[in-house]
């Protein structure tokens, strides 16, 4: 498996704001996954990182709201961009084990957001 | 219609019993498949892969059928500490896009 670790936390930021979310895997990952998790609801895809070339957004998600960094193997951003309070949301990360590409996902402890 | 469903739940059920979820999917070309669980407030956590040929884990038995686009999983058994939310997941596309369902929520009482 992987362990997948996620900074911030949480963070409770204001309305029009940026934040910058971290995710660190602990080996080497072919793909890693960005997800959001809305109060009470399942998890939505919103881009897979690609390393060496754009993210690939999900349909309704867009890079001037949510940029996507993947500057190698083993580490990722997200941003959430100018936020509103409809941001409010658990982001988290995900990637699968080693370089195979339909195994199982492993997933980081999320960053959870509040947007005033 | 959503691309994976589940049942609406929530299952409220004594310690003991067993307990069945069911899943469908409406993308035939899905490739895999999987039983996540989810705790409140956590990540969801890898529970289980479904394999074809049905596959077993203990009190966790979890099936496939391809040809009615159908996934389950069976909980034996049940414990206090079964309660959390059990997301069906399916995998399809060239990069292993994940897709889950909206979770059937587990309660097991004593």
């Amino acid at each position: 498996s992987a362990v997948i670790s996620q900074k911030p936390s949480r963070d409770i930021c204001q309305r029009g704001t940026s934040l910058t979310i971290q995710c660190q895997v602990d080996s080497q990952v072919t793909m890693m996954f960005w997800y959001r998790q809305q109060p009470g609801q399942s998890l939505t895809l919103i881009a897979t990182a690609n390393q060496g070339s754009e993210a690939t957004y999900e349909s309704g998600f867009v890079i001037d709201k949510f940029p996507i960094s993947r500057p190698n193997l083993t580490f990722s951003t997200l941003t959430v961009s100018n936020m509103s309070p409809e941001d409010s949301s658990i982001y988290l990360c995900s990637a699968p084990p080693g370089y195979s590409s339909y195994n199982e996902q492993f997933f980081g402890p999320g960053t959870r957001l509040t947007v005033l | 219609r959503k691309e994976v469903e589940q049942d609406p739940g929530p299952f409220n059920v004594p310690e003991g019993a067993t307990v069945a979820f069911n899943c469908t999917y409406s993308n035939s070309a899905s490739q895999s498949f999987f039983w996540y669980r989810q705790d409140c407030r956590k990540e969801p956590k890898l529970l289980m892969s479904v394999y074809s040929s049905g596959n077993e884990d203990g009190r966790f038995t979890a099936q496939l059928n391809r040809a009615s686009q159908y996934i389950s999983l069976l909980i034996r058994d049940s414990k206090l500490s079964d309660s959390a939310t059990y997301l069906c997941v399916v995998s399809s596309g060239g990069y292993n896009k994940l897709i889950f369902g909206a979770g059937t929520r587990l309660a097991v009482h004593p």
